[in-house]
């Protein structure tokens, strides 16, 4: 069966400093991956996405990229975290090609910049 | 850009009454898909809708396809505290991500 990783779970940074956050998927080959954030109380806010290895589309301009290393390894990043990072970041995959669209979402990691 | 707008943002109701959320979408969809998130928790996938007009159940929860395609609901009979939580609609366009809703949170009281 397919596993989502995601880690830490919770993260408290303080401002300037930098970030990783690592996704991995067990039990498929070739999902595509995407981040998302979730403020407080609101709705899921896509920030990247990918379809293959190296392959990364960024929906907002922002402070944070995104790297595939690896088939089903996602990597989010910053080089300086700023206060409107915080939020609770989810790791999602789906299956590539069959038509279904279906995302299976990860734990999450609750990060917290002060 | 495309855009999936969800209604209503917050819904409270005593336990055993019904609930509805509904999600329009401003462009055609492929398909819609419904996600419920536990306070607390990650998204968890319920249902993918993609015939136009189509309804599936799943026990006490009723999910609709618009005939437009652009428009979708979900009804819940008989609420149970169990069924608290964020509810998020999802719409496939012609790009490879969802575009979701911003979500109702639904609260039971007993």
């Amino acid at each position: 069966s397919q596993t989502i990783h995601q880690w830490p779970a919770t993260l408290v940074q303080p401002v300037g400093s930098p970030l990783s956050l690592e996704c991995t998927v067990e039990g498929t080959s070739n999902p595509n991956l995407y981040w998302y954030r979730q403020a407080a109380g609101r709705g899921l806010q896509l920030l990247f996405y990918s379809v293959g290895i190296g392959q990364i589309s960024s929906e907002v301009p922002q402070n944070l990229s995104a790297s595939r290393p690896q088939d089903r390894q996602f990597i989010l990043s910053s080089k300086k975290l700023l206060l409107s990072d915080s939020g609770f970041y989810l790791c999602a995959w789906s299956v590539r090609g069959t038509g279904s669209y279906e995302q299976y979402f990860g734990p999450g990691t609750r990060l917290t910049v002060t | 850009g495309q855009q999936v707008m969800q209604i209503p943002q917050y819904q409270h109701v005593q336990e055993g009454e019904d609930f509805t959320t509904y999600c329009n979408s401003s462009t055609t969809l492929s398909n819609i898909q419904w996600y419920k998130q536990r306070p607390g928790g990650h998204p968890v996938f319920l249902i993918q809708l993609v015939k136009s007009g189509e309804v599936k159940k799943q026990k006490r929860l009723t999910f609709q396809f618009g005939e437009a395609k652009k428009n979708s609901s979900l009804h819940i009979t008989a609420t149970q505290t169990t069924d608290v939580g964020t509810y998020f609609c999802a719409g496939k366009g012609r790009r490879t991500a969802l575009i979701f809703g911003k979500g109702t949170t639904l609260s039971v009281s007993s």
